[in-house]
Parts: structure tokens; C-alpha cells; sequence
């Protein structure tokens, strides 16, 4: 079956670290792949996201590449903030299954000043 | 362009009390979807709307839980009579005809006690 697989978390970095967060999937024809972050007592916003393979989306700095061949779609930064503190969820779609999401489980990311 | 609204944005009741929440999606999106996130989880689908149509429901505890669409536009979950383990936000999301993309709106935190 279809399914997303990211690194555990919380991920603790001091501020203007390099941030890699790591997302592979497993899906049946070809998905889009999206990270969408969840800022504290807030909903989901969409961050960036990719169609195609060799497609790199970026937004606010952050940036991921979709990998078809190690089937990965890892979310890269290379300077953090503490005001990037969030979870963050990889996650798939495909038009087959009615475009609804396969959500990763999340990943907390703490930085400290 | 506004976004998804959802009201409230908090409620708080007793167990076998009863509670409705409210979705306006994004103008012209013609697909809705409700969620239950549980803190600490990744978002979970209850139902995806196309129109007025149900397209899924499969994950929608029925004996508690019914949502309706009635116009095509906004739409309405409610849960009677509530349980403590129904505590969660209830998060509310669109999609354009024929795009992959889901908005999420901010959320309604529901606590039972």
C-alpha cells in the first residue's frame, strides 16, 4: 500500500544550524509530495510541494527534491530560526485515490536561540 | 483570496453533550475534506466531500459523527453524543477542481471533559 515514512522526532538544532529532515514513500503510480508544517496551536499550512520527479519545491528558504529513484523527499534549510519551530509532516497524494493525503507522522523541530 | 475558515476556534463541553463545527472552504473549491488530529498525531481523514456528494466516509464513526454539505459550500460536522476520546482539533481542508492541493483552515480545538 501507499505510505510515508519520516524521521522521528523532536529534532533539537541551535539557531543557524543546517536542517535536514528525511522523508521516504512507498506508492503505487506516480504521487505528488508535499511538506506541510503545523506551527504551535495552529492548522496545517502548506509549505512546499513537488509533481514530478527531479521537481525541487522551496518556500521561505526550505527546500526538497523529489527523489523517484531512492523514492525520498527529504526537507532541507540551510540556516534555521527559532521562529521555524514546528511539526512537520511529509505526505502524499495520488489522483487515484481521489487525491487524498498519506500523511508521514510528523516531525517536532526545536531550535534554541 | 481568503482562506478556509472554521469556527470556532474553541469549545469546550461535558461527555454525551453534543457539539457542531462549521467549514466555509476557499470560493470555488469544489472539494472539502474533514480531519481529526490528535495531539501528538498526524491528521486522520473522516470524510471527503465533492460537492454536495460524500466521496469517503469509511473512517467516520457514524454511530457519533455526521457532516453535511447540503449548497456544495460550506459545510458542517457534528458529533453527538460526545466522547472523551473525541478531544482533538477538527481540522477542515479544499481542493480545486483537478489540482492536488489541499488548504487547511485553522482549526476548531474541541476539549471534552
Amino acid at each position: 500500500g501507499n505510505s510515508v515514512t519520516q524521521m522521528e522526532g523532536p529534532v533539537t538544532l541551535s539557531e543557524e544550524a543546517f536542517l535536514t529532515i528525511n522523508c521516504t514513500y512507498t506508492a503505487t503510480g506516480y504521487p505528488s509530495l508535499f511538506w506541510y508544517v503545523q506551527y504551535p496551536g495552529e492548522g496545517l499550512q502548506l509549505l512546499l510541494k513537488a509533481t514530478k520527479a527531479d521537481d525541487k519545491g522551496s518556500n521561505k528558504g526550505f527546500e526538497a527534491t523529489y527523489r523517484k529513484e531512492t523514492t525520498s523527499f527529504h526537507l532541507e534549510k540551510g540556516s534555521v530560526q527559532v521562529s521555524d519551530s514546528a511539526v512537520y509532516f511529509c505526505a502524499l497524494t495520488l489522483m487515484d485515490s481521489n487525491y487524498q493525503l498519506i500523511w508521514g507522522a510528523g516531525t517536532k523541530l526545536i531550535i534554541k536561540p | 483570496e481568503a482562506g478556509v475558515a472554521q469556527s470556532p476556534r474553541y469549545k469546550i463541553i461535558e461527555k454525551r453533550q453534543s457539539v457542531a463545527f462549521w467549514c466555509n472552504p476557499i470560493s470555488g473549491h469544489a472539494t472539502l475534506y474533514w480531519y481529526q488530529q490528535i495531539l501528538g498525531q498526524g491528521p486522520k481523514l473522516l470524510i471527503q466531500f465533492q460537492n454536495n456528494g460524500v466521496v469517503d466516509d469509511s473512517q467516520l464513526p457514524k454511530d457519533r459523527f455526521s457532516a453535511e454539505r447540503l449548497k456544495g459550500v460550506d459545510s458542517t460536522l457534528k458529533i453527538q453524543p460526545a466522547k472523551l476520546e473525541d478531544s482533538a482539533v477538527y481540522l477542515c481542508a479544499s481542493r480545486p477542481r483537478g489540482t492536488d492541493t489541499q488548504y487547511f483552515g485553522p482549526g476548531t480545538r474541541l476539549t471534552v471533559l
